[in-house]
């Protein structure tokens, strides 16, 4: 399953919105039913760290300002007010089909 | 504390091996599976292998299918991922990393990563 996001990079102003697209060339339902798409971020130099996981439930310690949303093949991650800490590349995951595949990530930076 | 250390990495030359490790600790290792994701210069995520909580069960990338294989040692709280045939393509980051988002248990743990360079 391929995972494409975009954009690929994204300038973002402090307390604005920023929001990512990730598509999925096959449907992600489970057949139980879940959908297994994650959201992850990485920070320069550092492990990846899961945020968001089966599309809309966010990881503990993860900041309410992320939210995940999506079905199917169309999956959106919105920050609603970027801050500094935001900055980094983000990744979407499928783990319905093996095997399985991250998109090819969406570096965010501060304007 | 939760810790997941992963060793191992080093330089190889094409075609060689390499065996990887990660350490766990701080969790029940033994009732989750472990994958292997790794990051080549420069470059995204790659999702590289899973083996399941008992090792009954292992997953592999097509890149790598044929060439690495997965083990664990439950009573070490250890994993491993034994890399033959080595290619210059195989040069990256490898994490091992450990997660749960079902049956109300919800984790993410990743390692700090091992760097495997492969050169002649």
């Amino acid at each position: 399953v391929v995972m494409t996001q975009s954009p690929l990079s994204l300038p973002v102003t402090l307390g604005q919105p920023a929001s990512i697209s990730c598509r999925s060339s096959q449907g992600l339902v489970y057949s139980d039913g879940d959908t297994y798409l994650s959201w992850f971020h990485q920070r320069p130099g550092q492990s990846p760290r899961r945020l968001i996981y089966r599309v809309s439930n966010r990881d503990s310690g993860v900041p309410d300002r992320f939210t995940g949303s999506g079905s199917g093949t169309d999956f959106t991650l919105r920050i609603s007010r970027v801050e500094a800490e935001d900055v980094g590349v983000y990744y979407c995951m499928q783990g319905t089909h093996w095997p399985l595949t991250f998109g090819g990530g969406t570096k965010v930076e501060i304007k | 504390q939760v810790q997941l250390v992963e060793s191992g990495g080093g330089v190889a030359q094409p075609g060689r091996s390499l065996r990887l490790s990660c350490a766990a600790s701080g969790f029940t290792f033994s009732s989750y599976g472990v994958h292997w994701v790794r990051q080549a210069p420069g470059k995204g995520l790659e999702w590289v292998a899973v083996i399941s909580f008992d090792g009954s069960k292992v997953y592999f990338a097509d890149s790598v299918k044929g060439r690495f294989t997965l083990s664990r040692d439950n009573s070490k709280n250890t994993a491993f991922l034994q890399m033959n045939r080595l290619t210059l393509a195989d040069t990256a980051v490898y994490y091992c990393h450990s997660e749960s988002g079902s049956s109300g248990v919800v984790f993410d743990y990743w390692g700090q990563g091992t760097l495997v360079i492969v050169s002649s």
